[in-house]
């Protein structure tokens, strides 16, 4: 079965240390991978994304993410944090036979303490 | 570029009443357009894919003929939630994808908060 799982609900964190948001996946076939950042009642904003290429991505905000394909996994991660990154952030997958379709995992609520 | 938007932005509807919630692509051609709903604090569900010009795929569990899904543009889709209650009340959400050739990159829109009284 396709799957996305995001592991942690909850990451609280100190403003200014480093912060990692863990996603991981179940799928048979190629993905394609994102991190989008959601403020409160608002859209989705794409944080970054993993087509193919280099496993190591940079995104916007510093925030950076590595596809490790034998982990099935693409952890988000930032050296350090501030107020503003205080958000849910969503982990998707797009698996190559499904159209484009994205899966989503469960989200993340960052909260960043002065 | 690539931007989306949503009208209207909120909406409170009576018990029973149709509301229709529009998203455009602004900038672009959009082939395919998405439909997510989002209950507070939980993550995004697809409810339906929409092509242009073809009928609505709706996610198992979607009723078809509740949420009735029209694509009549390449930059135009909108979502009518029929006879609406309570329970539909929740945050709408809908993402647009480029007609260029391989992009996978979904744009959303800022949503639409829909309250049904």
């Amino acid at each position: 079965a396709q799957s996305v799982t995001q592991l942690d609900s909850q990451v609280p964190v100190f403003e200014e240390a480093p912060v990692e948001l863990r996603c991981n996946y179940s799928s048979s076939v190629s993905v394609y991978l994102f991190w989008y950042v959601q403020y409160p009642n608002q859209g989705l904003q794409l944080l970054l994304k993993y087509l193919s290429g280099s496993t190591l991505v940079k995104g916007i905000n510093g925030f950076e993410a590595e596809f490790n394909k034998s982990q099935t996994s693409f952890h988000l991660r930032k050296p350090s944090v501030h107020i503003s990154d205080t958000a849910e952030y969503f982990c998707a997958v797009s698996f190559y036979n499904q159209g484009g379709k994205l899966i989503f995992g469960q989200g993340t609520e960052l909260s960043v303490k002065p | 570029g690539a931007v989306v938007s949503q009208h209207p932005s909120w909406v409170i509807c009576k018990s029973g009443t149709s509301v229709k919630i529009e998203c455009r692509s602004l900038d672009f051609q959009a082939t395919t357009m998405f439909w997510y709903r989002q209950f507070p604090k939980q993550s995004l569900m697809l409810m339906a894919t929409s092509n242009e010009g073809s009928k609505a795929t709706y996610e198992q569990g979607v009723e078809k003929d509740k949420f009735l899904i029209n694509h009549a543009s390449l930059t135009l889709s909108t979502l009518t939630v029929t006879s609406a209650h309570p329970e539909d009340s929740s945050f709408y959400i809908c993402s647009a994808r480029s007609a260029s050739g391989g992009n996978y990159e979904q744009y959303f829109g800022p949503g639409t908060r829909l309250t049904v009284t």
